[in-house]
């Protein structure tokens, strides 16, 4: 069965330093792969999505991650980090395209950013 | 272009009353889904319809919930009776199901329920 696993429930950061939340999937085929982000009261909006082209995915806000199929993972990152950056971040992978994307998502990782 | 609408945003109940919750997707948006989010876990599909017929209920606990997609557009979701642990927040998402590769789902606000 397909599983998203994302290290690290909380992470902390200083305001302009690196952000790295980590994200592991599990699944028998290629998938689609998407990281959300979650302001409080608010719902989901999507950063990036990897979709088979090119592994280094560009997002919003400056954010960006990489698939890495030998590894199984698609972390994300930013290389500074902003006080608006903090937020919860969803890790979220499907296998299935067009419009069947019943989307799998980790647990989430609330990232803090400190002045 | 108007977003995803959901409400109420807000609903305490006592356990085994009823409730709904009511969604209107982003205009001409084909595919509509309902997620459940309990406090410290991801979004987890119960309901994605496709027009108005379901694609997938395999997670919808049939016993408990139901929803319903009349002509395409706007969806409830009902719960009756309701459990203690029902309380979390549903979010309802639309895409536009016309993509060739992955549609972009596109989330609301969402509804937190309290079941006391």
């Amino acid at each position: 069965a397909q599983s998203v696993t994302q290290l690290g429930s909380h992470v902390s950061v200083s305001e302009g330093a690196l952000v790295l939340l980590r994200c592991n999937y599990s699944s028998s085929v290629p998938p689609y792969l998407f990281w959300y982000v979650q302001y409080p009261n608010q719902g989901l909006q999507l950063l990036l999505k990897y979709t088979s082209a090119a592994t280094l995915v560009k997002g919003i806000n400056g954010f960006e991650a990489e698939f890495k199929k030998s590894e199984t993972s698609f972390h994300l990152t930013k290389p500074s980090a902003h006080m608006s950056d903090a937020a919860e971040y969803f890790c979220a992978a499907t296998t299935y395209g067009g419009s069947q994307g019943n989307l799998i998502f980790g647990k989430g990782t609330k990232l803090s950013v400190k002045p | 272009e108007a977003g995803v609408a959901q409400s109420p945003r807000y609903k305490i109940i006592e356990k085994r009353q009823s409730v709904a919750f009511w969604c209107n997707p982003i205009s001409g948006h084909a595919t509509l889904y309902w997620y459940q989010q309990i406090l410290g876990q991801g979004p987890k599909l119960l309901i994605q319809f496709q027009n108005n017929g379901v694609v997938d209920d395999s997670q919808l606990p049939k016993d408990r919930f139901s929803a319903e997609r009349l002509k395409g557009v706007d969806s409830t979701l009902k719960i009756q009776p309701a459990k203690l642990e029902d309380s979390a927040v549903y979010l309802c998402a639309s895409s536009s199901g016309t993509s060739g590769v992955v549609d972009t789902q596109y989330f609301g606000p969402g509804t937190r329920l309290t079941v006391l």
